[in-house]
């Protein structure tokens, strides 16, 4: 079942302007991935955050992870053309006896435009 | 770095008719392999997972099943397709750590 919800389903923006996307998640996890989707394209895998970790950083990207809420964001700044693309967060469960076989639970997703 | 094959990229079949899609990895040896399947505008679904030659578990009841015949060789079949079968098949296998997948290119299935 999907267990993640992105918001907004869909985000237009200006480049150089900055994009956030939200995602909830229903289970306890052991960490937590943001992946892109170019259209019609495979997935890129672009960062992962631990449960244990609160913000994480890589390059123009910006993650956190808040427990508490079961949710995390995922910020790009300074938005480029090329940044055009389905973003996807996605969670490895806390499986029993800590085995979950790296299976993703994937987001519905966020259709981000970047207009030049 | 692992490379995930996939083919055909794209396919049309008629309602009823078999069906098989191919992934091969390279770049890694005894891989956990994924099937997914995404919807037009949706996330993905997970099929099948495998941690193993001749090792299948499925996630949802389904028209398909998958086999693994050789270890980096992974393959979606059905015997019948049914409309509700069309979609984005996507196969992955797992980096070291289960820290991120790997993702191939896809095959676009319409059931016609």
């Amino acid at each position: 079942s999907q267990q993640g919800e992105e918001d907004p389903q869909a985000l237009s923006i200006q480049e150089g302007e900055n994009a956030t996307m939200n995602c909830s998640y229903k289970t306890s996890i052991n960490n937590l991935q943001w992946y892109r989707q170019n259209s019609g394209r495979g997935l890129v895998h672009l960062i992962l955050i631990r449960s244990n970790e609160r913000e994480k950083h890589s390059g123009r990207l910006r993650v956190t992870l808040d427990t508490s809420k079961k949710s995390s964001s995922l910020l790009i700044t300074a938005s480029r053309a090329a940044d055009t693309a389905s973003y996807f967060c996605a969670t490895v469960p806390q499986g029993a006896g800590g085995t979950s076989y790296g299976k993703l639970t994937f987001g519905q997703g966020t259709i981000l435009t970047v207009h030049p | 770095s692992q490379t995930i094959h996939q083919w055909p990229a794209t396919l049309v079949q008629p309602v009823g008719s078999p069906l098989s899609l191919e992934c091969t990895v390279e770049g890694t040896s005894n891989p956990n392999l994924y099937w997914y399947r995404q919807a037009a505008g949706r996330g993905l679904q997970l099929l099948f997972y495998s941690v193993g030659i001749g090792q299948i578990s499925s996630e949802v009841p389904q028209n398909l099943s998958a086999s693994r015949p050789q270890d980096r060789q992974f393959i979606l079949s059905s015997k019948k397709l049914l409309l509700s079968d069309s979609g984005f098949y996507l196969c992955a296998t797992a980096g070291a750590g289960y820290n991120e997948q790997f993702f191939g290119p896809g095959t676009r299935l319409t059931v016609l």
